[in-house]
């Protein structure tokens, strides 16, 4: 089956840039997306179509797919910004997710 | 604006079923699929299954074939997510999503899953 690989963990600093990545068979021959979670709450859609940003979503968060690797960066991450994020892609017909990396801001 | 209302928490012995409802709200029920994701306690997401409501058919993840059926009924906006022989590991929060599925000339385009339930709280225990 289809598996996506996240770094468990990140951490930026305040203002600087954050770089998340996820791997996967060909990933670059698929769509991305990417999600927000933080504690207790549900998932929010951050990146569609590998670089895709919803209304609403901050100009700060972009991403690209390419080869074997996807990559959601945060540019002058915030505080606010703290949480877990999750990739997703579909292998024909199939969902799948990325185990999730957790992004502290410190 | 478009809304997903999940039916409250349940507690299951194992061996047991558990059915999930998601009503949804503010937008046309047959024009968006509708995931099934559930996330184990500390873990990350996992995939269970999609459904499309305008004609009902299904895709399950191979790990959970045989034990998920996933229903609708357009009369009333909602999905289901039925899931049989619960296990301990099947503790989980389940949440149904929403997204926008086009195809063009034989390429599916996917707009990401952009609205969510607030989650189902399932315990399964012996």
């Amino acid at each position: 089956s289809y598996e996506l690989t996240q770094p468990p963990s990140v951490s930026v600093s305040p203002g600087q840039t954050a770089s998340i990545t996820c791997s996967g068979e060909n990933l670059g021959d698929k769509f991305a997306s990417w999600y927000q979670q933080k504690s207790g709450q549900s998932p929010v859609l951050v990146i569609y179509q590998n670089n895709m940003r919803p209304s609403g979503i901050p100009e700060r968060f972009s991403g690209s797919n390419s080869g074997n690797t996807a990559t959601l960066t945060i540019s002058g991450a915030q505080a606010t910004d703290e949480a877990d994020y999750h990739c997703q892609a579909w292998d024909t017909s199939t969902g799948v997710f990325g185990g999730g990396t957790k992004l502290t801001v410190l | 604006q478009a809304q997903l209302v999940q039916s409250g928490a349940e507690v299951k012995k194992t061996g047991a079923s558990v059915k999930v409802s998601c009503k949804a709200s503010g937008y046309t029920f047959t024009t968006y699929y509708m995931h099934w994701v559930r996330q184990a306690p500390g873990q990350g997401l996992e995939w269970m299954g999609i459904i499309n409501p305008s004609g009902g058919s299904t895709s399950y993840t191979q790990k959970l074939q045989g034990r998920i059926t996933m229903t609708r009924a357009t009369s009333t906006s909602t999905v289901y997510m039925e899931l049989s022989s619960l296990r301990s590991e099947d503790t989980a929060v389940y949440y149904c999503a929403r997204e926008s599925i086009v195809s063009k000339r034989g390429t599916n385009y996917y707009y990401g899953i952009d609205v969510w339930g607030q989650g189902t709280t399932v315990t399964v225990s012996s």
